[in-house]
């Protein structure tokens, strides 16, 4: 298994620009996640989705968008994007906790490191 | 408000001395309880985690850690560091026990370990 796999490693933008950074997880996992890493304020969650066509807002959404079509893929949209958005992006992927009423490890991809001029 | 602290921005260590990571939480109820290390450039990888049960657990790489429920804490524990320890360490609540998977990390302990 490839684990968690995120594309690109690093990217530069222009402020305005729109970009879509792509995750996807060949362990058949239900529940995928996003998060940006900032210096000083650890991991914090963007969006998540716990199934195919499900997603949700996590912490910190504004100025992102997700879709999940379907069970592997995870992809992070910028739509316009601000250099407050720099940062690294983590996906992270688990086992949904329907399968065993419990809480099962995330896998973390290995990041996507993001500049916004 | 829920929050998760990590005291320690920076530690600093000799190889072959023990090491302990600070990590409070402040929630109502026990969340489950995680250590993550992330090494440069990389994702993060989990050392441990705490569902229930005994309150001392066993991790990767000869890490534990310990649940005191008095304190609040979850302190990441290794009695001999080794140079490839040097890293950033998370450490991370599910604080809905459910398991919905909307960890609260705390800010990171960046650890470096002189030869």
């Amino acid at each position: 298994n490839a684990g968690v796999t995120q594309t690109p490693k690093f990217q530069v933008l222009k402020t305005g620009q729109s970009m879509t950074l792509q995750c996807a997880q060949d362990m058949n996992h239900e529940y995928m996640s996003w998060y940006r890493q900032d210096p000083g304020m650890g991991l914090r969650l963007i969006h998540y989705s716990v199934g195919a066509g499900i997603t949700d807002q996590g912490e910190v959404p504004n100025g992102y968008n997700v879709s999940r079509s379907t069970t592997e893929d995870f992809p992070l949209r910028l739509l316009s994007a601000a250099p407050s958005q720099t940062s690294v992006y983590f996906c992270a992927s688990s086992y949904s906790s329907q399968r065993g009423g419990t809480s099962y490890e995330q896998y973390f991809g290995p990041g996507t490191r993001l500049t916004v001029t | 408000a829920q929050s998760v602290t990590q005291p320690d921005i920076h530690i600093t260590v000799s190889e072959g001395a023990s090491l302990e990571l600070r990590c409070n939480y402040s929630y109502g109820a026990t969340p489950y309880l995680f250590w993550y290390v992330q090494s440069p450039g990389q994702g993060l990888q989990l050392l441990l985690k705490y569902f229930s049960g005994d309150t001392l657990v066993q991790g990767i790489k000869g890490f534990e850690a310990e649940f005191k429920r008095s304190q609040s804490s979850f302190n990441l524990r290794k009695p001999s560091v080794h140079w490839s320890d040097a890293a950033e360490y998370f450490c991370a609540v599910d604080p809905f026990t459910s398991g919905t998977y909307k960890y609260i990390f705390g800010t990171g302990t960046r650890l470096k370990v002189l030869a």
